[in-house]
């Protein structure tokens, strides 16, 4: 089944210490990104990668760094968690960006961090 | 940068009405248009794409148009059903906004029964 897959559903974790959310997708896609979902202020990108070669900052990258050393992984990385990135995390990716394809999300990731 | 609004931000129907969800955007320069539903703390479903040389699109029950010129989608949904209870999100890539989704804050529905 064609799928973005991400790993834990749910985090509860304390200030500062270090965590990784992982993101795996398996339809071979280039482009693939990071939102999170916050009442009243919707999705917001945190971080998007092209490909392998290309990974940029989005609209809030504060506090967040990725990797994207092969295809299909996409970790986020919080190196020290503070309690303003307790949200709700989704990792998408589609065949490529700008053309006439579809985005999938995977099933999201609840953080808490106190 | 983009815009997208959703209108209503919630609505309350009794099971088996026609229904219409808004979408609008600032800028008309969209490779697509998808809809998504999310159930509540759950991740995001793809409902339907709109490529940008298209009008409208069909599955099922439900039927998304699309007016680039004017900056707007619909998202209409044919009797209704309480499985049918979500929030409703459409977004858009832009040519001119980076390279993310921009997102409407979403339509909240329930189908009583």
């Amino acid at each position: 089944e064609a799928q973005v897959t991400q790993n834990p559903r749910y985090l509860i974790t304390v200030t500062g210490k270090k965590l990784t959310v992982t993101c795996s997708q398996n339809m071979n896609h280039e482009y693939m990104s990071w939102y999170r979902q916050d009442p009243g202020l919707g999705l917001r990108q945190i971080y998007y990668s092209m490909n392998v070669e290309v990974t940029d900052k989005g609209d809030v990258p504060e506090g967040y760094k990725v990797s994207r050393k092969e295809k299909r992984n996409f970790p986020l990385i919080l190196e020290s968690p503070s309690p303003n990135q307790t949200s709700l995390y989704f990792c998408a990716s589609s065949l490529s960006w700008g053309l006439n394809y579809g985005y999938t999300f995977g099933s999201g990731t609840r953080l808490t961090v106190v | 940068k983009q815009e997208v609004t959703q209108i209503p931000a919630a609505l309350s129907v009794p099971e088996g009405e026609n229904l219409v969800l808004n979408c609008s955007f600032t800028d008309s320069a969209i490779y697509n248009l998808q809809w998504f539903r999310q159930d509540p703390g759950k991740g995001l479903t793809s409902l339907l794409l709109i490529q940008s040389s298209q009008r409208e699109q069909t599955s099922g029950r439900l039927n998304a148009s699309l007016d680039k010129s004017s900056g707007r989608s619909t998202l209409y949904i044919a009797a209704s059903q309480p499985g049918d209870s979500a929030t409703y999100l459409c977004a858009v890539p832009g040519s001119n906004s980076g390279y993310a989704l921009n997102f409407g804050k979403g339509t909240s529905l329930l189908v009583t029964p």
